[in-house]
């Protein structure tokens, strides 16, 4: 069974306090790890996807990489507008046939000015 | 481009009342999948399609059905509205999905908050 763990589940950091988000995942045959940003009342929002380990993207002030067994998003010099749930996810495959996308349950980030 | 479109945005329902929850996508994906979403238990797969006709269980299934007759849309019917459906439910689209390589990522709509009474 595909599983994707993250941590910590809630991160509080001072505005400029760079840190690292982590997902750890087992799963058969990656096809994909992605790192989504959701606000509160909204639905996730696509940031990166990773699909190779020593894979590497960055985006204004995150960063994601990827290894063979978990993926850390970097956040550099965060900002109050940073504050938001960090989410997770790989596809796998399930058996038959069949692929699925498994999820993380969060992190959540909040930057205080 | 409006992409992944949900309708309702809030619902409350009586216990085991019916009603069909609606998603839209018009980005030509192939790949389309509901999720709940539950604090603490992150979003979980209820029901997902790759294609026109061809629809399978995910992980939570009970109590929900799902068809697809068109490539664009992808409803939610709950059969008979439980407590335990209270959630907020997303719809989700992609492009290709783990067997095809790439353009894998998935989109959202913004969900329906749903309410069971």
């Amino acid at each position: 069974e595909d599983q994707v763990t993250q941590s910590p589940e809630a991160l509080r950091l001072q505005e400029g306090e760079s840190s690292s988000l982590n997902c750890s995942y087992t799963v058969s045959g990656l096809r994909g790890l992605f790192w989504y940003r959701q606000d509160p009342g909204k639905g996730p929002e696509f940031l990166f996807t990773l699909y190779s380990a020593g894979e590497e993207k960055e985006k204004e002030r995150l960063k994601a990489t990827l290894t063979k067994k978990e993926s850390f998003l970097h956040i550099t010099a965060p900002k109050p507008e940073d504050s938001a749930t960090y989410l997770c996810a790989v596809w796998g495959y399930s058996g038959a046939g069949s692929y699925q996308l498994t999820f993380g349950k969060g992190t959540k980030l909040s930057v205080i000015p | 481009n409006a992409g992944v479109t949900q309708t309702p945005k809030f619902q409350v329902l009586k216990t085991g009342q019916s009603m069909t929850l609606q998603c839209a996508q018009d980005m030509n994906h192939e790949y389309m999948s509901w999720y709940r979403q539950d604090p603490g238990m992150g979003l979980r797969l209820i029901h997902y399609s790759v294609g026109a006709g061809i629809t399978d269980q995910g992980e939570v299934p009970n109590g929900y059905n799902v068809s697809r007759s068109t490539t664009e849309d992808f409803p939610l019917r709950l059969l008979s509205a439980a407590p335990s459906q209270t959630s907020v439910y997303f719809c989700a689209s992609s492009y290709s999905w783990g067997s095809q390589g790439e353009n894998t990522e998935a989109f959202f709509g913004q969900g329906t908050r749903l309410t069971v009474v």
